[in-house]
């Protein structure tokens, strides 16, 4: 059974920084492209970022290029997502996924961690 | 890249279909056929219903049916039930720099 299990997310100030987890299980982690997909409150989704399997290519939407680090390490299943310089419309539950490298589409979801950017 | 375009709320009566429309550009929807579907309950990670405009992931029911024309894809729930009451999203592929964009969200309720 695939299972995602998102975490780091928590209140921190504008301008801060925060790195979220998302361990892997269930599946061949090296193998399978991982993203990342946000909501804020009461709002819709937004693709944040994704990554190869490799982790050769990554991917970025233009509001958090520049700010947002996407990594991952194959020897411990473990998704990456490094933030900074935070403001407050990064606000949102992270999601992490499983990306069909061919098809273009998430397949498996976590269950999601919030990240709160408030003074 | 602006988000897919998806009507506010989607209603139906139990036992009825209703369908959600998801218009996008000739940037996203209109020249890719990879557009999916993802419903989401409250409180809950989304779950993805349709891929590749059409083929459902195994463990989806057969109510649920895609389509695409132009620039505009739909979601079809057939013989609607309670439980199909959530959130549902579309979302494109939009080529190698943007890659990924959603629609605004659909709310379906069950009268």
């Amino acid at each position: 059974e695939v299972q995602l299990l998102e975490s780091g997310g928590g209140l921190v100030q504008p301008g801060g920084s925060l790195r979220l987890s998302c361990a892997a299980s269930g599946f061949t982690f090296s193998s399978h492209a991982m993203g990342w997909v946000r909501q804020a409150p009461g709002k819709g989704l937004e693709w944040v970022s994704g990554l190869s399997g490799s982790g050769g290519s990554a991917y970025y939407a233009d509001s958090v290029r520049g700010r947002f680090t996407i990594s991952r390490d194959n020897s411990k299943n473990t998704l990456y997502l490094q933030m900074s310089s935070l403001r407050v419309e990064d606000t949102a539950v992270f999601y992490c996924a499983t990306w069909d490298w061919n098809y273009y589409f998430l397949d498996y979801w976590g269950q999601g961690t919030l990240v709160t950017v408030s003074s | 890249q602006s988000a897919l375009t998806q009507p506010a709320s989607v209603s139906g009566s139990p036992g009825q279909s209703i369908t959600i429309s998801c218009t996008g550009t000739s940037s996203d929807v209109g020249t890719y056929d990879f557009v999916s579907w993802y419903q989401q309950h409250p409180g809950k990670a989304p779950k993805l219903m349709i891929y590749e405009d059409y083929k459902r992931p195994s463990g989806v029911s057969d109510r649920f049916s895609g389509s695409k024309s132009g620039s505009t894809a739909s979601l079809t729930i057939s013989g609607l039930q309670a439980e199909d009451e959530a959130d549902y999203f579309c979302c494109s592929y939009a080529g190698s720099s943007t890659l990924f964009v959603f629609g605004t969200g659909t709310k379906v309720t069950a009268l």
